[in-house]
């Protein structure tokens, strides 16, 4: 059973306008959440990360909202730009910082539209 | 800052032979290391995490013999993948955790082939 999911296995967006993608996690010990952005065969690159205490979290074009009663967070792309085209993967940890090994959503293939 | 390194970043073997895998930091100190798989469209899955001088632990189903973890300092793990059968064969990703925001950092990947 996931216990982190992404149910959008594609996300087509236009050039100039917010990406939002979703995650949702049903595990309630995880406590630390971040997102990562992968291009085919490389590892993941960090993007940002939200802990439970917060609801969220802004680095530059990247904000990820963290709705722990609904186990829901999403991480908001703005604006959109070419380069931001590549899987993005939600993930959760239990501990703060990832202290602990993470637990990885499936992905979500984001692509930008000229 | 908070880069990992893999090696190598391919390797095709024979089946029966056994594969070493090497995860460095290269620009800071990880006490803790963690080795992932990945299989064709699917999410990466932790395999182990380990942890410098001391014994690796691995996820349930992961055999601790086929998969041998060698953590010598805070800069290098090891993953051995022994005895390997076409079945072992996909995408082994290392992250190492450090750096300024303490976060888990991921190498370039390991693509291996096992024929």
């Amino acid at each position: 059973d996931q216990q982190v999911k992404q149910n959008s296995p594609s996300l087509s967006v236009q050039e100039g306008r917010i990406s939002i993608l979703n995650c949702d996690y049903t595990n309630s010990m995880f406590d630390y959440f971040l997102w990562y952005k992968k291009y085919p065969a490389e590892g993941p690159t960090f993007l940002i990360s939200i802990s439970s205490i917060k609801d969220k979290n802004e680095d530059g074009r990247f904000t990820v909202f963290l709705n722990k009663s609904a186990k829901h967070l999403s991480l908001h792309i703005v604006p959109s730009q070419p380069g931001d085209s590549a899987v993005y993967f939600c993930a959760a940890s239990a501990r703060t910082g990832g202290a602990d090994g993470l637990t990885f959503g499936k992905g979500t293939h984001l692509i930008i539209q000229p | 800052g908070a880069v990992v390194s893999q090696h190598p970043s391919w390797v095709i073997c024979k089946s029966g032979t056994s594969v070493k895998i090497e995860c460095r930091s290269l620009d800071f100190q990880a006490t803790t290391m963690f080795w992932y798989r990945q299989f064709p469209k699917q999410s990466l899955m932790l395999m182990a995490t380990s942890n410098e001088g001391s014994k690796a632990t691995y996820e349930q189903g992961v055999e601790k013999d086929k998969f041998l973890i060698n953590h010598a300092s805070l800069t290098l793990s090891t993953l051995t993948v022994t005895s390997a059968h076409p079945e072992d064969s996909s995408f082994y990703i290392c992250s190492a955790r450090g750096g300024v925001t303490d976060t888990q950092y991921f190498g370039p990947g390991t693509r291996l082939t096992v024929l």
